[in-house]
Formats: C-alpha cells, sequence, structure tokens
C-alpha cells in the first residue's frame, strides 16, 4: 500500500512571504497527485493535479502553483502569500479516474 | 458538471444509537465512481469505500454499511451502534468522465456532515 508523507505538518507565515509545501509518496509507481485545500469549515477543492512529472494541470486561477520535479514528488509554492491562502492543504494519490485518492497527512498553514 | 449535496452539516448522536448520513450527487455521465471519507480531528482524509456504477449492491463492513440507490442518485452511509470514535466529519464524493482529459480525474466533494458521538 502506498503511503503519503508531507511537511511541513504546520507552518505559520507573514503575508508576502513565499511557500513551498512538500509531498512525497511511496509504495507506487507513477501516481497521479493532487493538492487540495480546505478553508476552514468548508469543503475540499482540488487546486491542481499531475498525471506525470512536469504535467500540472490547475483547477482554480489563485496566487499558487505547482511543480512535480520527480515522479513522487509534488511541491505547491507561492512567491507572495495572501491572508486567503490559510488553510489545511491535503496531498492525494491516486492511480487514475477509476482508482481510489488517498491523502497524506496535511499541511495547516495560517497566514498573519 | 458533477455535484455531491450533504444536506446534514452536523448530527448528534448517543453512543449506542444507529446514524445515517445522507448523500445525493449528480451526474451526466453513466460511468462514475462514489467514494465515502472520513476527517477524524487530526485533520487527515480516510477512505472507507468506493462504488461504481454499475454495481448497486449494498455493502456492509464491520459496523459500516452503504445503501446504493441510483433512481435517487444516492448514496447513504450507516453507522450501527455508534462509538465516540466514529466522531468525526465524514465526506461524500464522486468521480466521473471518460477518462479523457484532466477534468475526468476531479473528485467532487460535498460539504461533509460533522457526526459527534456523545458517551
Amino acid at each position: 500500500s502506498q503511503t503519503i508523507h508531507q511537511w511541513p505538518a504546520t507552518l505559520v507565515q507573514p503575508v508576502g512571504s513565499p511557500l513551498s509545501l512538500e509531498c512525497t509518496v511511496e509504495g507506487t509507481s507513477n501516481p497521479n497527485l493532487y493538492w487540495y485545500r480546505q478553508a476552514a469549515g468548508r469543503g475540499l477543492q482540488l487546486l491542481f493535479y499531475s498525471v506525470g512529472i512536469g504535467q500540472i494541470s490547475s483547477e482554480v486561477p489563485q496566487n499558487l502553483s505547482a511543480s512535480r520535479p520527480q515522479d513522487r514528488q509534488f511541491i505547491l509554492s507561492s512567491k507572495k502569500l495572501l491572508l486567503s491562502d490559510s488553510g489545511f492543504y491535503l496531498c492525494a494519490s491516486g492511480g487514475g479516474r477509476t482508482d481510489t485518492q488517498y491523502f497524506g497527512p496535511g499541511t495547516r498553514l495560517t497566514v498573519l | 458538471a458533477q455535484k455531491v449535496t450533504q444536506a446534514q452539516t452536523e448530527i448528534s448522536v448517543v453512543e449506542k444509537e444507529d446514524v445515517t448520513l445522507d448523500c445525493v450527487y449528480e451526474t451526466r455521465d453513466t460511468t462514475y465512481y462514489l467514494f465515502w471519507y472520513k476527517q477524524p480531528p487530526s485533520g487527515e482524509l480516510v477512505f472507507l469505500i468506493r462504488r461504481n456504477s454499475f454495481d448497486e449492491q449494498n455493502e456492509i463492513s464491520g459496523r459500516y454499511s452503504w445503501n446504493f440507490q441510483k433512481s435517487t442518485s444516492s448514496f447513504n452511509f450507516t453507522i450501527t451502534a455508534s462509538q465516540v470514535v466514529d466522531s468525526a466529519v465524514y465526506f461524500c464524493a464522486l468521480t466521473a468522465g471518460q477518462g479523457s482529459g484532466a477534468g475526468s480525474y476531479q473528485l467532487t466533494f460535498g460539504k461533509g456532515t460533522k457526526l459527534s458521538v456523545i458517551p
């Protein structure tokens, strides 16, 4: 079975600072990878997904970007954080449309 | 476009009571997959079950059971003899599409139902 790691677990950053969240996957190869955001008291919103190295699709125009430098590594970044970027960020891994997505432990980001 | 509705925002039950969490979905695709996830206070989403649109057989796993009815576009989740450890937010989700193009990989989530089991 696959294991998904995310770090850091929690992060407090000032407005305007950069961001880098990392997700790595073990126990599978060539997964589809996903970044979701869960704002306080709200559901999950898909931000980005990737079907392979260097292939990124964005679902929502925003202040964030994603990259996939290696098969099992997915990075979420920002050059300048906004207050509205606060939330709980979840990385997920799945094998395709018919496959289940498994989630990492998440990163709780607070932008002050 | 797909949509998942979980009309119950919060539910409270006393331990050992049965509880049903409702999920209604919308999709134009004939092939789709439905999921339930559990999010305990720690935050990580835990996969519970996946059903495909061609299999309406209900499923039971221990105290958990799922009732899938295409006629009413519902995929309800019942916990029998609830326990305090069942307290969490539960999400119903849907993925659909023909597999071509990025959109078909999306999981569309409901807004979740917060279940509190009182000892």
